[in-house]
């Protein structure tokens, strides 16, 4: 049962135009957020988290924007850059996790930026 | 990927073999975790350890065995490999005080 959902797992968008990445879950006990960006043949990176008593995160080109009523949470990149391709991660963390503080994932969205 | 190295990058095994991944921190901190990662599949928890000397299974354990005889290191073990095991694998660590996980580079194992 995914309780983490990246519904789409492609998306392809112009250069300087705004990227939307959505990102559905089903456990409401879950209070942190975050995305993560892959390259092709690296590991996963940071990149952008939010608390579950905020709506929204910004940080330089990408924002996130978390809806708890809908159980959603979205990834805007803007302008979007030929760079910002690749696949993008949505992870949630439950609260009360414990020490290990496990995340659970999406699938995954491939992003491409065209020039 | 700062801070956490893999070895090796890459790696062939044959069905039945066995080998192990390693991974390392140079960050002293206390969480680490293996993943799996699959086409189609994201990113799979196998093992986790909470601090030096503990372990415990994620979704994924059977066929896999850990360690983490150190803070620094935490490593892999497939003790007979099977094709169903080819898969990129992710060592990472987990800032203390915080729920970032920060990945190492990953290795591509093939068993054939």
């Amino acid at each position: 049962d995914q309780q983490v959902k990246q519904n789409s797992p492609s998306l392809s968008v112009q250069e300087g135009r705004i990227s939307i990445l959505n990102c559905d879950y089903t456990n409401s006990m879950f209070d942190y957020f975050l995305w993560y960006k892959k390259y092709p043949a690296e590991g996963p990176t940071f990149l952008i988290s939010i608390s579950s008593i905020k709506d929204k995160n910004e940080d330089g080109r990408f924002t996130v924007f978390l809806n708890k009523s809908a159980k959603h949470l979205s990834l805007h990149i803007v302008p979007s850059q030929p760079g910002d391709s690749a696949v993008y991660f949505c992870a949630a963390k439950r609260h009360n996790a414990g020490n290990n503080r496990k995340l659970i994932w999406g699938l995954g969205t491939s992003l491409a930026v065209n020039p | 990927n700062a801070g956490v190295t893999q070895t090796p990058k890459f790696q062939v095994l044959k069905t039945g073999q066995s080998m192990t991944l390693q991974c390392a921190q140079d960050m002293n901190h206390n969480s680490m975790y293996w993943y799996r990662q699959d086409p189609g599949m994201g990113l799979r928890l196998i093992y986790y350890s909470a601090s030096e000397g503990t372990t415990d299974k994620g979704e994924v354990p059977n066929g896999y065995n850990v360690s983490r005889l150190n803070k620094r290191e935490f490593s892999l073990r497939l003790e007979s490999a099977a094709p169903s095991q080819t898969s990129v694998y992710f060592c990472a660590q987990r800032r203390d005080g915080s729920y970032e996980q920060y990945f190492g580079p990953g290795t591509r194992l093939t068993v054939t």
